[in-house]
């Protein structure tokens, strides 16, 4: 397994604005990945950061709206940028250390509301 | 049609029950079968993987996975107050490149004492 954790915990930001959200584990992994959970809602893949390259970004999902970094393979961060209500959600990181990455951990959460 | 699709429930039953939760899929590729539980305000915590058809049990917990007719299961035998939460499958197919995990709705298990 890993141990995971999320900065900020949650988090109400303003229409128009950016957040960026960290994730951090406690080993070197493989494989890091974001989803966003909406409200009542499954969890969806955003993007797989990928270490030392541009993330791999899902379909519906863009670099420019949801920029990602990932500097080494134990921290990743995502930007949810020019924030709308509609961006209102739960961003989770999650890590693997197989391939196929059927394993995953997941990180507690970001509960972001925009108002 | 989604490519997962999972009763979301509310379920509620007694403490001491047989629970049964089930997903079906569409997509003949996924190889993976995971089943994750989330409690409320936590990240979901994986609670079993099976490859391909067949049994896996782990304690109170058994996965069923029959892919001639594209159907997954997980039992809870005994169900605790501490089961209560929900619990989300997952899949994935046997990419080279890491695929990705496709996630059911989720359905929502209450046990109640």
């Amino acid at each position: 397994s890993a141990v995971i954790s999320q900065k900020p915990s949650r988090d109400i930001c303003q229409r128009g604005t950016s957040l960026t959200i960290q994730c951090q584990v406690d080993s070197q992994v493989t494989m890091m990945f974001w989803y966003r959970q909406q409200p009542g809602q499954s969890l969806t893949l955003i993007a797989t950061a990928n270490q030392g390259s541009e993330a791999t970004y899902e379909s519906g999902f863009v670099i420019d709206k949801f920029p990602i970094s990932r500097p080494n393979l134990t921290f990743s961060t995502l930007t949810v940028s020019n924030m709308s209500p509609e961006d209102s959600s739960i961003y989770l990181c999650s890590v693997s250390r197989t391939a196929p990455a059927y394993e995953q951990y997941f990180g507690p959460g970001t509960r972001l509301t925009v108002t | 049609q989604k490519e997962v699709e999972q009763d979301p429930g509310p379920l509620s039953v007694p403490e001491g029950a047989i629970v049964s939760l089930n997903c079906t899929y569409s997509n003949s590729a996924f190889q993976y079968f995971m089943w994750y539980r989330q409690y409320s305000r936590k990240g979901p915590e994986l609670l079993m993987y099976t490859y391909s058809s067949g049994n896996k049990e782990d304690g109170r917990f058994t996965a069923q996975v029959d892919k001639s007719s594209k159907y997954i299961s997980l039992f809870i035998r005994d169900s605790q107050p501490s089961d209560s939460a929900t619990y989300l499958c997952a899949m994935e197919a046997n990419y080279n490149q890491g695929g990705k995990l496709i996630f059911g709705q989720g359905t929502e298990l209450s046990v109640k004492p």
